[in-house]
């Protein structure tokens, strides 16, 4: 089992959709997570670091369910500028190297 | 420089050759990271340096695959007896400090194609 998992998708919506990725983790003891984004060909950059309290930015929502080993992003009012491939990211605690998801690919259309 | 520098951006070399990738970090960023991301999957970690040390190298796969950053900047991968299977996306990044929350910045990576 990979130590972070997402669905690949693609996940393909229309301009002005609402879409949620989900995320899953297996090492209980991790310490920080966030969501990278990377566009076709292009490195990953920070997309919001995820916290426990949940976390908003713009359109852009993280949830954190550290009993579930869980995180979610949510994407409000999506753009074909949001087409992309998202990366969860988790930090295990003690180290500090990031461990990626396989990503999940988003295609907005119009 | 502004930004976390790989050279050369795209390499086409044949199998059994020796090739080095090159990644200069940020300025004064201590920790650096190297990645091979493979078409469709997410980068996986090769190896960690803080400083001129490797701090954790338990990514690289085999003892093809060596990293050294002498003077704790540059860094540079070196893949002896290139394989097919060795195509890959390598990624650099770099941070200021290990564990700094979303502190970490990744090169624009050197596409490897072993023909």
């Amino acid at each position: 089992r990979k130590e972070v998992e997402q669905d690949p998708g693609p996940f393909n919506v229309p301009e002005g959709a609402t879409v949620a990725f989900n995320c899953t983790y297996s090492n209980s003891a991790s310490q920080s997570f966030f969501w990278y984004r990377q566009d076709c060909r292009k490195e990953p950059k920070l997309l919001m670091s995820v916290y426990s309290s949940g976390n908003e930015d713009g359109r852009f929502t993280a949830q954190l369910n550290r009993a579930s080993q869980y995180i979610s992003l949510l994407i409000r009012d999506s753009k074909l500028s949001d087409s992309a491939t998202y990366l969860c990211v988790v930090i295990f605690r003690g180290g500090n190297k990031l461990t990626f998801g396989t990503g999940t690919q988003l295609k907005v259309e119009l | 420089g502004a930004g976390v520098s790989q050279t050369p951006s795209n390499k086409v070399t044949e199998k059994g050759k020796y090739v080095e990738l090159r990644c200069d970090p940020i300025s004064g960023h201590t920790a650096l990271y190297w990645y091979r991301q493979s078409l469709g999957q997410g980068p996986e970690f090769l190896i960690y340096f803080q400083g001129t040390g490797a701090a954790d190298d338990s990514g690289l796969p085999n003892d093809r695959f060596f990293a050294v950053r002498p003077e704790g900047s540059v860094s540079t991968l070196k893949i002896q007896r290139t394989e097919r299977g060795d195509s890959a996306m390598y990624l650099c990044a770099s941070s200021a400090s290990p564990g700094n929350k979303g502190g970490y910045t990744f090169g624009s990576g050197t596409r490897l194609t072993v023909v």
